[in-house]
């Protein structure tokens, strides 16, 4: 496609659902990031697959987040069991080549839990 | 300490005038530096990137580095009400991971 595409765009679950989060990237793109955006505040980088190999986990705050990319283009972001916390901006990036260089955003899911 | 570190403003700055942002960054091996402006209930967009000591113009917008005092600015000459955004200073460090300030938010005031 044109440009990276999340969805859903909004996103409301009670507190203790699950969810998923797709993010399809700029195709041929490497590198894919998923960020999270509080309010007021920069995006934090959660983690980052480079292909179908996830490279770097360190910013999942938790165990009930996990990411994957099984072939190495659409990712998927599950929060397990989500908690009012985990309101926020959900933010997938791509990059053309490995790490992080210009990278491309797509519009980001907004998450609220109630 | 975060890694970024931005004044979080608001910045105003009347139309017409240069505005000033400033960033600062602690892990002395980056090489990377970006800024983004991201219009409110929008994405990050890139507006420039700069990797050596100096200046870099591009149009209205000039990024400057100093490595050595692990400083990063972002001029934006004639400023115009559609330059009203939060502006985002990044910097990839020794991980290879894109690290963000909290964001400076610009008002061009007519």
């Amino acid at each position: 496609g044109a440009g990276v595409s999340q969805s859903p765009r909004y996103k409301v679950a009670k507190r203790g659902q699950d969810v998923a989060l797709r993010c399809d990237p700029i195709s041929g793109h490497v590198s894919l990031f998923w960020y999270q955006q509080a309010l007021g505040q920069g995006p934090e980088f959660l983690t980052y697959f480079q292909n179908e190999a996830q490279l770097d986990k360190s910013g999942l705050p938790s165990d009930r987040f996990f990411a994957e990319r099984p072939e190495g283009s659409v990712s998927t972001l599950k929060i397990q069991r989500t908690q009012q916390e985990d309101s926020a901006v959900y933010l997938c990036a791509s990059s053309l080549g490995g790490e992080a260089q210009q990278l491309f955003f797509g519009s980001g899911t907004q998450l609220s839990v109630l | 300490q975060k890694e970024v570190e931005q004044n979080s403003g608001p910045l105003s700055v009347p139309e017409g005038a240069i505005a000033s942002l400033n960033c600062t960054y602690s892990d002395r091996v980056s090489q990377s530096f970006f800024w983004y402006r991201q219009y409110s209930g929008k994405s990050p967009e890139l507006i420039m990137s700069i990797y050596s000591n100096g200046d870099k113009e591009d149009g209205r917008f000039t990024a400057q580095l100093n490595k050595a005092s692990q400083y990063v600015s972002l001029l934006i000459r004639d400023s115009q009400p559609s330059d009203s955004a939060t502006y985002l200073c990044a910097v990839v460090d020794s991980w290879g991971k894109l690290q963000f300030g909290a964001g400076t938010q610009v008002v061009v005031t007519p």
